[in-house]
């Protein structure tokens, strides 16, 4: 079985400020990861991928994520926020056989001007 | 042109209805997906079919069944709605597990 765990519900920076949200995965076998976006009103749109190539991923907007096997992490980070990166983020992970994505809960990012 | 469509965007209708929703996608994929969105934002799939075969079947009311008439379409019908089936449900396609699956805008259901 996988598994997927975003630590904090909701994150609060500083327009300028780096923006670190954490996820955390469990799975039987390697996994391939992703980061998608939700805006309000909207579906989801891919920020990154894990698929088992460089563990240092780089996506869309400025944001990266690090694939970290001892840890299990797969947390993902912006230098600098921008007012436009507040919306919810998803972390997901596909295993073995199966390509459906178990979502984590989702974490909201808020950023103050 | 939009990769995965869904129609309708809102559906508003009474509890014991039936309704349905339908999804296309013109990315070529063999796979596609019905998930559910709660009202806490929380991401679950219900059902995905591969080449028009059924292959992911989670527990879901039989209220809720899903038709592919053929690679590009998925469509959900449900019978007999009831209040806790207010969600957001998405559409999505994929080509493969290691490849991103990519969703439709999504279809707010409210039940009154």
């Amino acid at each position: 079985a996988q598994s997927v765990t975003q630590l904090g519900s909701h994150v609060s920076v500083s327009e300028g400020a780096l923006v670190l949200l954490r996820c955390n995965y469990s799975s039987s076998v390697p996994p391939y990861l992703f980061w998608y976006v939700q805006y309000p009103n909207q579906g989801l749109q891919l920020l990154l991928k894990y698929t088992s190539a460089a563990t240092l991923v780089k996506g869309i907007n400025g944001f990266e994520a690090e694939f970290k096997k001892s840890e299990t992490s797969f947390h993902l980070t912006k230098p600098s926020a921008h007012m436009s990166d507040a919306a919810e983020y998803f972390c997901a992970v596909s295993g073995t056989g199966r390509r459906a994505l178990t979502f984590g809960s989702g974490t909201r990012l808020q950023v103050q001007p | 042109d939009t990769a995965v469509s869904q129609t309708p965007k809102y559906l508003v209708t009474q509890m014991g209805n039936d309704k349905s929703i339908k999804c296309e996608q013109n990315l070529g994929h063999d796979t596609m997906y019905w998930y559910k969105q709660d009202s806490k934002k929380f991401l679950k799939i219900m059902f995905s079919y591969n080449n028009k075969e059924l292959i992911i079947n989670e527990t879901v009311p039989n209220r809720f069944s899903p038709k592919s008439p053929d690679k590009a379409h998925l469509n959900l019908h449900i019978n007999s709605l009831e209040l806790g089936d207010s969600a957001v449900y998405f559409c999505a396609s994929s080509q493969s597990r290691d490849q991103p699956q990519h969703f439709g805008d999504g279809t707010r259901l409210s039940i009154l």
